[in-house]
C-alpha cells in the first residue's frame, strides 16, 4: 500500500481565497483524522470521521473550515475565506480503528500551507 | 492545556550520548504511542505501550510505561544524527464513548556529529 497520500504537498494562497486539502486513507482504513501542526499549538486534532461520517468536529477553528469525505477513499479539508493565521502543516491519517491501535496511527507526509 | 506534555522542548547533545524524552499524562492512559517526525515530513510510528510496565525497543530507541504515574519515557542509546527529528507521544485520550488520538507538542532533538 503506498501510505496515506497527501496532495498538494506545498500550497501558497493569498488571503480571502479558498483552499482545498485533500487526502486518500489506506484502503480499509475506517477512521480518518485531520490535523493541524503549528510551533504554538502543536499538533491538533480537526475533525475524524468513521465509515465516512464526521464524528467530532470540536476541533475545527471556525465556520471557515469544512471537512467532507464522500467515499472511503478521499476526503477533503477545506478553508474559505483563508487566512494568514491558517499557516501551519496540514496532517490527514488514517487507521482501522480507535483506541490501543497495535500499531499505530499511519500519517501523510503533509500539507504546507501559507496564506499571505 | 496539553493533556500530554513533553519534556523537554528541545535537545542537543553530542554524537554517542545517551538521552531520555519523557511525556506525561493530565488523564488516564489507555496506551501510549511514540512517533518520529523528521523536519518537513510526516510522523513515524515507533512502538506502542499497553501495559504498566511494559518496555519495548526499535534499534537504540527504548521506550517505558508507567501507568501508575501516567508516564512515558523514551531513551535512546548512543545517539546518532539520524535520530534527529521531532518526537511525539500520543495517547488514545476517552471522550464521548471514543477513543481519541491526542499529542504532546513533541521534543525537538539535534545530535551534533
Amino acid at each position: 500500500d503506498a501510505g496515506v497520500i497527501q496532495s498538494p504537498r506545498h500550497e501558497v494562497t493569498e488571503m480571502g481565497q479558498e483552499v482545498t486539502l485533500r487526502c486518500k486513507p489506506i484502503s480499509g482504513h475506517d477512521y480518518l483524522f485531520w490535523y493541524r501542526q503549528t510551533m504554538m499549538r502543536g499538533l491538533e486534532l480537526l475533525i475524524y470521521f468513521n465509515n465516512n461520517v464526521p464524528i467530532d468536529d470540536s476541533g475545527m477553528p471556525e465556520d471557515r473550515f469544512s471537512a467532507k469525505m464522500p467515499n472511503a477513499s478521499f476526503s477533503t479539508l477545506k478553508i474559505q475565506p483563508s487566512e494568514p493565521r491558517d499557516s501551519a502543516v496540514y496532517f490527514c491519517a488514517s487507521s482501522p480503528w480507535t483506541g490501543r491501535a497495535n500499531y499505530g496511527y499511519t500519517f501523510g507526509s503533509g500539507t504546507r500551507l501559507t496564506v499571505v | 492545556s496539553q493533556e500530554l506534555e513533553q519534556s523537554p522542548q528541545s535537545l542537543i547533545v553530542q554524537e554517542g550520548k545517551n538521552l531520555t524524552i519523557n511525556c506525561t499524562s493530565s488523564k488516564t492512559l489507555y496506551g501510549l504511542y511514540w512517533y518520529k517526525q523528521k523536519y518537513g515530513e510526516g510522523l513515524i510510528f515507533l512502538m506502542m505501550l499497553q501495559k504498566g510496565g511494559e518496555e519495548k525497543s526499535h534499534e537504540k530507541i527504548t521506550a517505558k510505561l508507567d501507568e501508575k504515574k501516567q508516564q512515558s519515557s523514551l531513551h535512546i542509546t548512543a545517539s546518532q544524527p539520524s535520530h534527529a527529528g521531532i518526537y511525539l507521544c500520543g495517547a488514545d485520550m476517552a471522550s464521548g464513548g471514543s477513543y481519541i488520538p491526542t499529542f504532546g507538542r513533541g521534543t525537538s532533538l539535534i545530535v551534533h556529529p
